[in-house]
């Protein structure tokens, strides 16, 4: 399979703090998707970026696409309790699949 | 519209025991897949579907089964249940290179 290696695995970090986090792979990708998965439910799409360079904000976060189409990057802005959760990358790979990276879990501190 | 539909939400089988994992989508989306996540390891693709009657593997596609009969309906059949297949699946459906769209998953215990 193609491999996206996210960082860091886990954060804890203070409410209000600005959060960052990346993904990068061996393969370049087409598409990188940016998905947020809270305990007991799927994962749900945050930010979908489709050109290399392109920063794209949904209210609080921005995610970029690398220009070397080998990785992306999120950005969380003044984190709240909500933000809680496991946040992953997924890239558009062979046979026109998504393929995820391990996931970074947050944890806000209130 | 209920989006991409589970069932069930919860199954304890036995070893050796063979199952179907139920997947349905009412959004007339053309590929589905299925992902398997386990701690530490994130999503990795079981098997996909790019439209009815075409199925593809995916990264680990040993001891699951699928078909497409329809462009709803994405069923993954677990031929002999083996401890190594407790896990949380996850069916996912998209139209063309847009996002997936998640079901909410099966949380499988194999005994």
């Amino acid at each position: 399979g193609q491999q996206l290696n996210q960082s860091p695995q886990s954060m804890f970090i203070q409410e209000g703090e600005d959060v960052s986090m990346n993904c990068t792979s061996s393969s370049i990708f087409n598409t990188w998707l940016w998905y947020k998965q809270e305990p007991g439910e799927g994962p749900v799409l945050l930010i979908a970026l489709y050109k290399a360079g392109e920063l794209t904000s949904n209210g609080r976060l921005t995610a970029q696409f690398g220009i070397t189409r080998k990785d992306s990057f999120l950005n969380i802005s003044a984190s709240i309790p909500s933000d809680v959760g496991i946040y992953f990358c997924a890239g558009l790979g062979t046979g026109n699949q998504f393929y995820f990276g391990t996931g970074t879990s947050l944890t806000v501190i209130p | 519209n209920a989006g991409v539909t589970q069932t069930p939400k919860f199954q304890v089988l036995k070893t050796g025991q063979s199952m179907t994992l139920q997947c349905a989508q009412d959004m007339n989306h053309e590929y589905m897949s299925w992902y398997r996540q386990d701690p530490g390891m994130g999503l990795r693709l079981i098997h996909y579907s790019v439209g009815a009657g075409i199925t593809d593997q995916g990264e680990v596609p040993n001891g699951y089964n699928v078909s497409r009969s329809t462009t709803e309906d994405f069923p993954l059949r677990l031929l002999s249940a083996a401890p190594s297949q407790t896990s949380v699946y996850f069916c996912a459906s998209s139209y063309g290179g847009s996002g997936y769209t998640f079901g909410s998953g099966t949380r499988l215990t194999v005994v």
